[in-house]
């Protein structure tokens, strides 16, 4: 099992570009979800998705869009990048509420740069 | 309004010195509280957590101390070692399981 998987490692983009973040899952889990991390400011919640097909935003879901067209994918699109938006990504799966663990499993996070 | 509040934000300690990381929340309706441990270049990962039914668990080295009157919750890591020294983050979920994160405390144990 490769767990939580997202690509790319490593991104430098110039403001207005876009771009498309991939998390990939292989524990069958429902529920995904997408938080940046700051310096100082802990992790905050981009946007989340309960099941194929669901999205809803989470606490800072400006300037992103998000998709889950597969069960085991989640995409977090930013249309166009601002500086603001320069930050680690990371995406995390967990089984459905009720499925026995409230464990959330984290993938290894995506540094995106935007000059 | 943060609704989980972190102390401290750094800790430097002594190997076998015992670091206590504090948590505050606000909602009482939040009902498990998770510890999670991130390393430098990794996605944070969970160490231990608890729900408000009991006021301690103990897991190896980790324990977690919940008052639920004071809606507080602390860390304890007995007998710190040098590869304790991480970034923890406490958070707090309800009932549609969305976690809400501390800002971090920064764990340096010292040889």
């Amino acid at each position: 099992n490769a767990g939580v998987t997202q690509t790319p490692k490593f991104r430098v983009l110039k403001t207005g570009q876009s771009m498309t973040l991939l998390c990939a899952q292989d524990m069958n889990h429902e529920y995904m979800y997408w938080y940046r991390q700051d310096p100082g400011m802990g992790l905050r919640l981009i946007h989340y998705s309960v099941g194929e097909g669901t999205t809803a935003k989470g606490e800072v879901p400006d300037g992103y869009n998000v998709s889950r067209l597969k069960k085991q994918n989640f995409l977090l699109g930013l249309e166009s990048a601002a500086p603001s938006q320069t930050s680690v990504y990371f995406c995390a799966s967990r089984p459905e509420a009720g499925g026995g663990t409230d464990t959330q499993y984290f993938g290894p996070g995506t540094r995106l740069t935007v000059l | 309004q943060q609704q989980v509040k972190q102390s401290p934000q750094s800790l430097i300690v002594q190997k076998g010195g015992i670091p206590i990381i504090n948590c505050a929340y606000e909602n009482t309706a939040f009902d498990y509280f998770p510890w999670y441990q991130q390393f430098p270049g990794k996605g944070p990962a969970l160490l231990i957590a608890i729900r408000p039914d009991v006021s301690e668990k103990k897991e190896g080295r980790f324990t977690i101390s919940f008052n639920k009157s004071a809606k507080q919750f602390s860390l304890h890591i007995m007998d710190s070692q040098p590869g304790d020294s991480a970034t923890y983050f406490c958070a707090v979920s309800g009932s549609q399981g969305n976690l809400i994160f501390g800002k971090g405390t920064k764990l340096s144990v010292k040889p």
